[in-house]
C-alpha cells in the first residue's frame, strides 16, 4: 500500500494557462475524489469517480474544470484559462466501497496550485 | 444543505493537558463522521470513523463520540503531546454529497 499520490506537488503557473494535476489511488480503491481547500477553510467537495465513471459533479466545478479516470485507476483534474481564484490545495482521496456505506478517506499531499 | 461547524477555531494548550474538540452539523440524518488530521502543506490523515449507529471509537489517545439526534460530535484527546499540534477536521457523510467538511480547529500543543 504506497497511499495516494499526486503530482506535481506544487504548481505556478500564469493567468490564463492550462494546467493539469494526475492522482494516483491506493490500488484496491474504486472511488476516487477530488477536492479544493483553500487556506482556513476544510476540503470542499468537487467531483467523484466510482471506478471510470464520473457519479457527480459539484457546482464549484465550473466549465474550465474537467475530470477524467480512463480505466478506473489513476485520474487527472484539468484546469482550463486559469484565473488568480483557482489557487488553493487541490486534493485528491480514495476509498474501497461498500454497498450504502462511505468507507474511511485516504489522501493524497495534494497540489499546490498558485495562479500569478 | 449540510452544514459543519467546529468549535473553537483555533486552541492552544500545555504539554500534558486534555482537551475536547467540537464539531456540529445540522442534518442528524447522517450515514457516518469521521476526524481528520492535517499538518499545514499537506493532505488529510483519517483518524477515526464512526457510523450512524454507533456512539464512540477510540483509537489509542483519542476518542471520537457521536450523538447523531443533537447533530455534534466530539474528539477528545488524551495527554496531549506537541506532535499533536495540527489542524482537525470534522466531516459528515449524508448521502448525498461525498463528505462535507467543517473548517477545522486548529491546535498548538506547548512544551
Amino acid at each position: 500500500d504506497t497511499g495516494v499520490s499526486q503530482n506535481p506537488r506544487h504548481k505556478i503557473t500564469k493567468r490564463g494557462q492550462n494546467v493539469t494535476f494526475r492522482c494516483d489511488p491506493i490500488s484496491e480503491h474504486n472511488r476516487l475524489y477530488w477536492y479544493r481547500q483553500t487556506l482556513g477553510q476544510g476540503p470542499e467537495f468537487l467531483t467523484y469517480f466510482q471506478n471510470e465513471a464520473q457519479l457527480e459533479k459539484s457546482r464549484l466545478l465550473s466549465d474550465r474544470f474537467s475530470a477524467e479516470r480512463p480505466k478506473g485507476s489513476f485520474s487527472t483534474l484539468e484546469i482550463q484559462r486559469t484565473e488568480q481564484g483557482d489557487s488553493a490545495m487541490y486534493l485528491c482521496a480514495s476509498s474501497g466501497d461498500r454497498p450504502g456505506r462511505l468507507e474511511k478517506l485516504f489522501f493524497g499531499s495534494g497540489t499546490q496550485l498558485s495562479v500569478l | 444543505k449540510q452544514e459543519v461547524t467546529q468549535i473553537p477555531a483555533a486552541l492552544s494548550v500545555p504539554e500534558g493537558e486534555n482537551l475536547v474538540l467540537n464539531c456540529s452539523f445540522t442534518d442528524s440524518a447522517i450515514y457516518n463522521l469521521q476526524w481528520f488530521r492535517q499538518d499545514p502543506g499537506k493532505g488529510l490523515t483519517s483518524l477515526l470513523l464512526i457510523q450512524s449507529s454507533q456512539r464512540e471509537q477510540t483509537s489509542g489517545r483519542l476518542n471520537a463520540s457521536l450523538d447523531k439526534s443533537s447533530g455534534r460530535s466530539t474528539l477528545y484527546i488524551a495527554a496531549s503531546q506537541p506532535g499533536d499540534s495540527a489542524t482537525y477536521l470534522c466531516a459528515v457523510f449524508s448521502g448525498n454529497t461525498p463528505l462535507v467538511f467543517g473548517k477545522g480547529t486548529r491546535l498548538s500543543v506547548i512544551a
